[in-house]
This record gives structure tokens, sequence and C-alpha cells, in this order.
């Protein structure tokens, strides 16, 4: 089955500088690759997400890259904020696989004011 | 519009006991979907109903099963509980068009059981 490896597990920042996350996945056949945000105590929440058919997608100071080839993707977050504080996954689905979505291990994000 | 509500938000049980969760989905949405929720495993994926069919399942051992209702809504039920199961359990909804896509899943706030 699908594998999803998510890195770095932590990640500190100073506000207004970048983060970035990068995943990897085994499944050549997946083509749906979203973020999802979870704050502490609450639901994730999807941020962003990008389709085999599409190298990049950007919205606002979000954007993912997409590697069909190395069979990696990217979230990059520029101009980071305190409020940008939180846990994030990414994951992965084929086209067969409905809505069952496989996600890494997640990513720790601190933003220091 | 409401979102996907779970009951119950909390629940403490014991080895050997089973117990049911339940959710609501977003109104109008036809797929419910199941995760679990450790500090250690992450989110892992425990099983999908669409149209009262379940059309995918995780790696979970037959302990967990789980059913939807006409109406969408959705229970999963973990029988002969163990102490490993103590967890969040995520429900998800979504909005179907055909019966390959995946698109944005919506959660609930999850059901926490703590198994003693």
């Amino acid at each position: 089955g699908e594998n999803v490896e998510q890195h770095p597990s932590t990640l500190s920042v100073q506000e207004g500088d970048s983060a970035v996350i990068k995943c990897t996945y085994s499944d050549s056949a997946s083509n749906y690759f979203p973020w999802y945000k979870q704050e502490l105590g609450k639901r994730p929440q999807l941020i962003i997400d990008i389709r085999s058919n599409v190298g990049e997608k950007k919205d606002q100071r979000i954007a993912v890259t997409l590697n069909k080839t190395a069979k990696h993707f990217s979230l990059h977050i520029t101009e980071t904020q305190p409020e940008d504080s939180a846990v994030y996954f990414c994951a992965a689905s084929g086209a067969a696989a409905g809505n069952k979505l496989t996600f890494g291990g997640g990513t720790r994000v601190l933003v220091k004011p | 519009k409401a979102g996907v509500t779970q009951t119950p938000r909390y629940l403490i049980k014991t080895r050997g006991q089973q117990v049911t969760l339940s959710c609501s989905p977003i109104s109008g949405h036809r797929s419910v979907s199941w995760y679990q929720q450790t500090p250690g495993q992450g989110l892992q994926f425990l099983f999908e109903y669409f149209s009262e069919t379940q059309r995918n399942k995780g790696n979970f051992p037959g302990r967990f099963s789980g059913r939807q209702f006409s109406n969408s809504r959705s229970e999963m039920n973990v029988s002969t509980l163990e102490l490993g199961d103590s967890a969040l359990y995520l429900c998800a909804s979504s909005r179907m068009t055909g019966t390959t896509n995946t698109g944005e899943l919506f959660f609930g706030e999850g059901s926490r059981l703590t198994v003693l």
C-alpha cells in the first residue's frame, strides 16, 4: 500500500521567515496530495491541495510543489506568523482509493515572535 | 451549514468492553471516513462508507467495524477494547460527485477514547 514520509517532524522558525515541509510517497498511482493543518486541540483542516496534473499551486502565503518523477511534494509557507503554529500533515491518495488518505507523520511548526 | 458532528466527545472504557461512536456528516455529503489519531502512529485510515457500503478499509483488526445509514450518518464500533485502542477517533465527510474522486475531507472534532 501507499506509504508517506514527512520531514522534519518539528520545525521552529522566526516570525517572518519561511517554512518548508517535505513529503515523499511510494505509490506512483497516487494523484491527489492535500495538506491539513491541525491546531492544538482542534480538528484537521485542509489548507491546500494539488493534483498530479499540476506542478505547483499557490494560495496567498502558502504554496505546494509536486515532483511526480521523484514522488515528492512540499509545502512552503512564506512570511510566517504566530498563527501558523500548528501541526501540518501531508497526505496522498490514488484514483481508485475513494476518500482514503494516507497521511505523513506530521510536522509540528512553531513560529517564534 | 452545520459541520461534522461526533458523539460522544469523550469516553472512558475498560479493557474488554466495547464502544460505539457516532458521526453525522455535513448535509449532502455521502462519503464518511474514519481515522484513528494517536501520538505515536499519527493519522491512520480505518474505513470509508459511501451510500451505505464500505468502500475502503484500512489495516485494522476485525474488532473495528462500522456502518452507514441511509441518511449518511455513520457509526463505528470497537469490540473487546485493548489499552492500545486509546486514541482520538476522527470522522470526516466529503462531498462526492463520483466514485473515484478524492476531495476535501471535513473533519469532526473527534471522539477521545481512553481505555483503562
